[in-house]
């Protein structure tokens, strides 16, 4: 069975510093991974995703993962957060050849300060 | 830019009684996902819909539970006699083809209330 997790609940930054948003999976075989966010009243926004090639992939508003096999991980990652950026993270996996369900984590809440 | 749309975006209903929730997918896209996440949980997947058929299904789609497209614009989940742990937000996704190279667009949900 596949599964993620997102070992914090909350990550605070400063605006201007970067940020990590941390995600590790469980899965048979290769992965696919993905990256959604969802703000206030809104559904789930698809921000980037993993399939094959290179192991940093960069998606929407400057964010980026990096993809790490030994360490099965994905984490998402920003240069320089901003307060717009405040929103609750999801990180997703999906089994090669596994059909299209997406097993999501428990999300993480981001909260960028001024 | 085209968005999943869903209808209402909060229900509340009593224990026993039959919920219908709408969902209208982005026009181009054949398959359709409803999912749902129990407060303070996990999002999890319910079922994928393609050709009028479900593609896949997960455990909690039990036989309380359909899906149905009436017309060539809405994506609906029916719930057939409610239960208090039914109370979720249900998202409903579509994606223009199967398989991850197709991203899921979601909606913004509707809450369920079951009192």
């Amino acid at each position: 069975a596949q599964s993620v997790a997102q070992p914090e609940d909350q990550v605070n930054v400063a605006e201007g510093n970067p940020l990590t948003v941390k995600c590790t999976y469980s899965v048979s075989g290769n992965p696919y991974l993905f990256w959604y966010v969802q703000y206030p009243n809104r559904g789930l926004q698809f921000l980037l995703k993993y399939i094959t090639g290179d192991n940093l992939v960069k998606g929407s508003y400057g964010f980026e993962a990096e993809f790490n096999k030994s360490q099965t991980s994905f984490h998402l990652k920003k240069p320089s957060a901003l307060v717009s950026d405040s929103a609750l993270y999801f990180c997703a996996v999906s089994p090669q050849g596994g059909g299209n369900k997406l097993t999501f984590g428990t999300g993480t809440q981001l909260k960028v300060e001024l | 830019e085209p968005e999943v749309t869903q209808t209402p975006s909060h229900q509340v209903t009593q224990m026993g009684q039959e919920v219908i929730l709408r969902c209208v997918p982005i026009s181009n896209h054949l398959y359709f996902y409803w999912y749902r996440q129990i407060l303070g949980q996990k999002v999890e997947f319910l079922v994928s819909f393609y050709n009028n058929e479900i593609s896949e299904k997960s455990e909690i789609f039990d036989d309380q539970f359909s899906v149905e497209r009436p017309d060539g614009s809405n994506f609906t989940l029916k719930i057939r006699s409610t239960k208090l742990e039914d109370s979720a937000m249900y998202f409903c996704a579509s994606s223009e083809l199967a398989g991850a190279y197709y991203e899921q667009y979601f909606g913004p949900g509707t809450r369920l209330t079951v009192t």
